[in-house]
């Protein structure tokens, strides 16, 4: 089976704390997604990698980065966390592009 | 950008009901998937169509891809409270580059009352 881990299931920080969510999958996809899960907006797609060092951003990514220096991890970094950054965070893997995702058992960041 | 609309949002229904819900788009998809995600937890996914007009079964759940493959259709039969959980649908379109990935809609709620 396809196994897409993070890090933490829960998390509290601090407004202004730097924040990393690490993400591990072990299919040797070479896709990898990060979404933020919001009542009312559904996911969105905050980055996504399709290769080793490669990124590309997705529809929110403003204070966001990402890092994937390993084909198995994408890690996603809050730079300086805020309240409006309080969400459920989704790690997501596929073979390629548009197909079937496979996802962890999500974050959810609470901001304070 | 590619939408896909889902409806209900909510839905909530007695036990032994039947029930369908929705997804739909003015995009062609080249795959279509439905995932279930119960609270607290990650999307699994529960089936993928590729075919206009493919229809597939999962026990008691029948998914249809539309002939032209800009809408998607969930139906249950005798729903169960194990079936309670957001189902969200996701369009795949493959464009050919290394960047593509899916669009989801934003869920139907669904709650089986016993």
């Amino acid at each position: 089976d396809v196994k897409v881990t993070q890090s933490s299931r829960y998390l509290v920080k601090r407004t202004g704390e730097k924040v990393f969510l690490e993400c591990v999958q072990d299919m040797d996809h070479e896709n990898m997604f990060w979404y933020r899960q919001d009542p009312g907006l559904g996911l969105r797609l905050i980055y996504f990698s399709y290769d080793v060092k490669m990124k590309e951003k997705g529809d929110i990514p403003e204070g966001y980065s990402v890092s994937r220096e390993k084909k198995e991890r994408f890690s996603l970094i809050l730079e300086s966390a805020s309240t409006n950054q309080t969400s459920m965070y989704l790690c997501a893997s596929s073979l390629w592009g548009p197909s079937e995702a496979f996802f962890g058992q999500g974050t959810r960041l609470t901001v304070v | 950008t590619q939408l896909l609309e889902q409806s209900p949002q909510f839905l909530s229904i007695q036990e032994g009901e039947n029930l369908t819900v929705y997804c739909n788009s003015s995009s062609v998809f080249s795959s279509l998937q439905w995932y279930r995600q119960e609270p607290g937890e990650g999307p699994v996914l529960l089936v993928t169509v590729v075919t206009g007009g493919e229809v597939k079964k999962l026990k008691r759940l029948t998914f249809q891809f539309g002939d032209a493959r800009k809408d998607s259709s969930l139906h249950i039969t005798a729903a169960q409270p194990g079936d309670t959980g957001l189902y969200l649908c996701a369009g795949g379109a493959y464009s050919g580059g290394g960047a593509d990935g899916l669009t989801f809609g934003k869920g139907t709620h669904l709650i089986i009352q016993p």
